[in-house]
């Protein structure tokens, strides 16, 4: 167990819906990351936050935006969704926003768009 | 900017036999080196590091890694497979200067470890 949970783990919706993904981060670890992995594939960065502001910018859509609260959980935000949206969301966390930290990473949502 | 490559998508063992995983990286200034395991339907798990010193890094599992600046590599390691350790292999790299937050991963490898 890597202290970072993330619900809900299984979500099923249909096109051109709004979904919300949510992320607690592992006690005292300020930095929050998300990433989408599709089928057999690698982790695309999505975006990152560090104690509540965005720091970084991946392959995110316009139509997908992420906040982080003053608790340090983390939001993922999913509108308009398209069946290629369908994919293995994972929020990982980090002490800190640099140097030599792991990220740690929860057990992923599962998004399937019909 | 930084970057990480896993030159093969699959790497296949008898159990028993050392396995190795490829990895190399790109940076500008000096790197931070991990490697990740992740299982069927699991998130990714954190199995070593290299920051600095010793080029020869262990970690979980009974692996290991060995950094090699002059070949900007970061091999896994592990002297005898277990059938278990077949999984999804993820390297990742983050520069070591200050200030930069992005951490890359490679594609990944996936490997099987045959009975």
């Amino acid at each position: 167990d890597s202290g970072v949970t993330q619900t809900p783990k299984h979500l099923i919706t249909a096109t051109g819906q709004r979904v919300t993904l949510r992320c607690s981060p592992r006690s005292g670890d300020l930095s929050v990351y998300w990433y989408q992995q599709s089928l057999d594939q690698g982790l695309q960065f999505l975006i990152q936050y560090y104690n509540g502001e965005e720091r970084a910018k991946g392959n995110i859509l316009e139509r997908f935006s992420a906040q982080q609260f003053p608790d340090l959980h983390s939001e993922l935000n999913l509108s308009s969704l398209e069946l290629g949206d369908s994919a293995l969301y994972f929020c990982a966390s980090s002490p800190r926003m640099e140097g030599p930290y792991e990220q740690y990473f929860g057990p992923g949502t599962r998004l399937t768009v019909t | 900017a930084q970057s990480v490559a896993q030159p093969e998508d699959q790497v296949n063992v008898a159990e028993g036999n050392p396995l190795t995983v490829k990895c190399t990286y790109s940076v500008s200034g000096n790197p931070y080196l991990f490697w990740y395991v992740q299982y069927p339907n699991r998130g990714l798990q954190f199995l070593l590091k290299y920051i600095t010193g010793d080029n020869l890094v262990k970690g979980s599992y009974g692996f290991e890694a060995e950094f090699n600046k002059s070949q900007t590599s970061f091999h896994l390691k592990k002297p005898s497979a277990l059938v278990s350790d077949s999984a999804l292999y993820f390297c990742a790299v983050r520069d070591i200067l200050v200030g930069n937050n992005d951490m890359r991963f490679g594609a990944g490898t996936r490997l099987t470890v045959k009975p």
